[in-house]
């Protein structure tokens, strides 16, 4: 993998499904992997970064978890929300932050 | 503190017209960076400063120039606009250019070149 690629690019579930994203990046010359959440008509803001293979991170119904060995990411949400409806953007770091295309949620009441 | 600002928020201007989008934090600072957003193509990075007076170039730079003569400020200068260059502009600061200091953004410059 030469680019930071991230499956699916837009996802439309139901009021209460979890869902689960990812993000695959170049393995070799990995420094850190960082998530950001991106609401419409705001700015990105961060919801993660993480550096250690096996890290796992989490934050109220959102969570992470890093395989830099085979160099993919997953971003987990647990009973979505409408207001979990947003971008998720990941960003491989290699000296510089490069980011993927974003998954775009629509979580439907 | 008022985080990352970005000025203007909207802009239109002419083919070959140039302009600078002005880009300030005040959180002391030493990284800041400037990205693109284009539909389907998520963020792309044009140039980037770990601190006072070094820039360097990202994923798309060409067409772009920059500065960066203070920590606080980090202006992006198009010095013949294209078309090509439409997009929003995102200006980002972290702590320090490591790997695990997450980015500050911006609200945003929304620019058309006719």
């Amino acid at each position: 993998i030469l680019n930071v690629e991230q499956s699916p690019q837009s996802l439309h579930v139901q009021e209460g499904d979890s869902t689960n994203f990812t993000c695959s990046f170049p393995s070799s010359n990995f420094y850190a992997l960082h998530w950001y959440r991106w609401e419409t008509a705001k700015s990105p803001e961060a919801l993660f970064v993480m550096t250690l293979n096996g890290d796992e991170k989490k934050k109220g119904r959102i969570s992470a978890t890093l395989n830099t060995k085979e160099g993919y990411s997953y971003l987990y949400i647990k009973g979505s929300q409408p207001e979990d409806s947003a971008t998720y953007l990941c960003a491989s770091y290699t000296g510089k932050l490069i980011f993927g295309q974003g998954t775009t949620l629509q979580v439907k009441p | 503190n008022a985080g990352v600002t970005q000025t203007p928020k909207f802009q239109v201007l002419k083919t070959g017209q140039s302009m600078t989008l002005q880009c300030a934090q005040d959180m002391n600072h030493e990284y800041m960076s400037w990205y693109r957003q284009d539909p389907g193509m998520g963020l792309r990075l044009i140039h980037y400063s770990v601190g006072a007076g070094i820039t360097d170039q990202g994923e798309v730079p060409n067409g772009y120039n920059v500065s960066r003569s203070t920590t606080e400020d980090f202006p992006l200068r198009l010095l013949s606009a294209a078309p090509s260059q439409t997009s929003v502009y995102f200006c980002a600061s972290s702590l320090r250019g490591r790997s695990y200091n997450e980015q500050f953004f911006g609200p945003g410059t929304r620019l058309t070149v006719l």
